[in-house]
């Protein structure tokens, strides 16, 4: 089985401020994580995703994220928020076994930014 | 190059009634996921096509089939509507492709049951 837990369904910081938002997953395997975007009345674009190469993530829109096992983690990060940053975050687990690629989202974050 | 498509974008329903929702892949992808998102909530893994065949399904009712098409599309029927079904339904196209592992999606159907 595996879970996303996000924690803080809201995250408010002033524009030029560091963003983080944070996610832990559980895994019975090794997981293959991944951060979605969604905007108002929008689908989910991928920001980045961790397939087991490089722990260090660098995605679009300058967010990156860290893989750290010890930790159970997959933070979402970008050090400078923008204005058109707003909008809802999900992290997700996928599991890499033959015919496994449904995702598990978390509940989200919602990202308010403060001009 | 078209990203996934969803037909229709909203639709009504009542109580009761069927609805058919449909989903067209990114070009090249040959997987097709569905996914329900209540309000405020993740998406909900609903079940994936692949070679014309459910291969995978998450834990919803039987009320919730599937097909898929010889050339890719795919659609999702939900019979005996209840207002609980009210929700964003979102396609998702992928590449049966163990190096790749991304799945796109499509800007959803909005579904409301009254």
């Amino acid at each position: 089985a595996q879970s996303v837990t996000q924690l803080g369904s809201h995250v408010s910081v002033s524009e030029g401020a560091l963003v983080l938002l944070r996610c832990n997953y559980s895994s019975s395997v090794p997981p293959y994580l991944f951060w979605y975007v969604q905007y108002p009345n929008q689908g989910l674009q991928l920001l980045l995703k961790y397939t087991s190469a490089a722990t260090l993530v660098k995605g679009i829109n300058g967010f990156e994220a860290e893989f750290k096992k010890s930790e159970t983690s997959f933070h979402l990060t970008k050090p400078s928020a923008h204005m058109s940053d707003a909008a809802e975050y999900f992290c997700a687990v996928s599991q890499p076994n033959f015919g496994n690629e449904k995702l598990t989202f978390g509940t989200g974050t919602r990202l308010t930014i403060i001009p | 190059d078209a990203g996934v498509t969803q037909s229709p974008t909203h639709l009504i329903k009542t109580r009761g009634q069927q609805v058919t929702l449909r989903c067209s892949p990114k070009s090249g992808h040959d997987t097709v996921s569905w996914y329900q998102q209540a309000l405020g909530q993740g998406p909900q893994f609903i079940f994936q096509y692949y070679e014309e065949e459910e291969r995978q399904r998450g834990n919803f009712p039987d009320r919730f089939s599937g097909h898929q098409f010889p050339n890719y599309s795919s659609e999702l029927n939900v019979n005996a509507l209840l207002l609980g079904d009210s929700a964003l339904y979102l396609c998702a196209s992928s590449l049966e492709d163990r190096a790749s592992y991304e799945q796109y999606f499509g800007p959803g159907t909005r579904l409301t049951v009254t």
